[in-house]
């Protein structure tokens, strides 16, 4: 059975304090995987696709990789504004659907 | 501004009551999605819609319905609404590559009593 699973559930960080969220998927298939936050009350905002193993994208304090089994979140000097929830999700091949991790609860304090 | 608009953003309804929730989008996408987000149990997808006039069930298409008339409009129906239907509800457009990921709603919260 095709299946994403995020750690850890909850993250709680200082400023200035970085760190990884981690999403390993057991798929058949991979055709994409996506990087989503997710603030209160509102829905998912898209952040990054990784196709293949060894592929990383960047944006300001984030930058996401992927291996074969799984993908990882780096939160370099993480700010308070950085506090969210990021959402993992796969797209296989053959398929026109997400599979979605349930979530990293990043909180971030000054 | 372009992107993925629902309506209502909040609904209570009574056991047994129906009604449906209307997804929006500006931006010629051909996909369509309907998702429900419970705590711990991550998105999970109800329906979706490759195009126009088009329709397939997802993971828990129990007790929904949906209709994709045009193009634009992605609308989920509930028949006889449950307790268990309590959730946020997600809707998502995506164009026909994945680069870009898919676009959400901001969601409707839906309780029923």
């Amino acid at each position: 059975e095709d299946q994403v699973t995020q750690s850890p559930e909850a993250l709680r960080l200082q400023e200035g304090e970085s760190s990884s969220l981690n999403c390993s998927y057991t798929v058949s298939g991979l055709r994409g995987l996506f990087w989503y936050r997710q603030d209160p009350g509102k829905g998912p905002e898209f952040l990054f696709t990784l196709y293949s193993a060894g592929e990383e994208k960047e944006k300001e304090r984030l930058k996401a990789t992927l291996t074969k089994k799984e993908s990882f979140l780096h939160i370099t000097a993480p700010k308070p504004e950085d506090s969210a929830t990021y959402l993992c999700a796969v797209h296989l091949y053959n398929t026109d659907k997400l599979i979605f991790g349930t979530g990293t609860r990043l909180q971030v304090f000054p | 501004n372009a992107g993925v608009t629902q309506t209502p953003k909040f609904r209570v309804l009574k056991t047994g009551q129906s009604m449906t929730l209307l997804c929006a989008q500006d931006m010629n996408h051909e996909y369509m999605y309907w998702y429900r987000q419970d705590p711990g149990m991550g998105l999970r997808l109800i329906h979706y819609s490759v195009g126009e006039g088009t329709t397939a069930k997802g993971e828990v298409p129990d007790g929904y319905n949906v209709s994709r008339l045009k193009k634009q409009n992605f609308l989920l129906g509930l028949e006889s609404a449950a307790p268990s239907q309590t959730s946020v509800y997600f809707c998502a457009s995506r164009d026909v590559g994945t680069r870009y990921g898919y676009t959400f709603g901001s969601g409707t919260r839906l309780t029923v009593v």
